[in-house]
């Protein structure tokens, strides 16, 4: 069965540091977003991607963030200087848009530590 | 904005009925969902629910649905210890389905 994948699982890195977290979507997916969950708080919308652009964007993705498709495979979420209330989890999603209902794949989740 | 409000924590014994409950603000939104996530895992899409139904069973899930109250519920008969997780309410927010979710009510069930 096909399945959303990401890489790494646990990022640990300095403040200040630039991050790149990666995700694999399902292949014939179109619509991809991030999302993350801080600690014991909500899961938080952060993007969503179609068409190799940011389709909608939420209030925490300023300009420290940015998204990439760089293969037509991969999709990326890159934090350029790490600040130490982005530990979080980041998780990606990815959706074929063809179901009314728009179920989203998620994949399993890159920790992210900021020292 | 929208919120989605949910308690945090449910505790059952193996073989009872389990009723997760979810408040959400914005009664826009056309569908409304709940995702489980096991240990170490992605948040998986267990059932869904169309805005202008009130019900809709799926095995031994329930959701209940009242649009008035802005309430949603998820009945899980004959709780299984595998049925130990976190579930996730969530609601469609945006033009490009961005899902809003709650906190997640971790469910523990005992044998």
């Amino acid at each position: 069965e096909p399945e959303v994948t990401q890489t790494p699982s646990h990022q640990v890195t300095q403040m200040g540091q630039e991050v790149i977290l990666r995700c694999v979507p399902i292949s014939n997916h179109l619509y991809f977003y991030w999302y993350r969950q801080i600690l014991g708080q909500k899961v938080e919308f952060l993007v969503s991607f179609y068409n190799n652009e940011i389709s909608e964007k939420s209030e925490i993705f300023d300009d420290q963030f940015s998204v990439e498709r760089p293969d037509g495979s991969n999709f990326t979420l890159k934090i350029r200087s790490t600040k130490l209330e982005d530990s979080a989890m980041y998780f990606c999603a990815s959706s074929d848009w063809a179901a009314s209902y728009n179920e989203q794949f998620f994949g399993p989740g890159t920790r992210l530590t900021v020292l | 904005g929208e919120d989605v409000e949910q308690s945090l924590f449910l505790s059952v014994r193996e073989g009872d009925s389990s009723v997760i409950n979810c408040t959400y603000t914005d009664s826009s939104s056309t569908y409304l969902y709940w995702y489980k996530q096991e240990p170490g895992a992605g948040l998986q899409l267990l059932t869904y629910i169309f805005s202008n139904m009130d019900m809709k069973q799926d095995q031994r899930l329930t959701v209940l649905l009242n649009k008035k109250d802005k309430h949603l519920s998820l009945r899980i008969a004959d709780t299984q210890t595998g049925d130990s997780a976190i579930y996730f309410c969530a609601v469609r927010g945006g033009s490009q389905g961005n899902l809003i979710f709650g906190k997640g009510t971790k469910l523990s069930v005992k044998p």
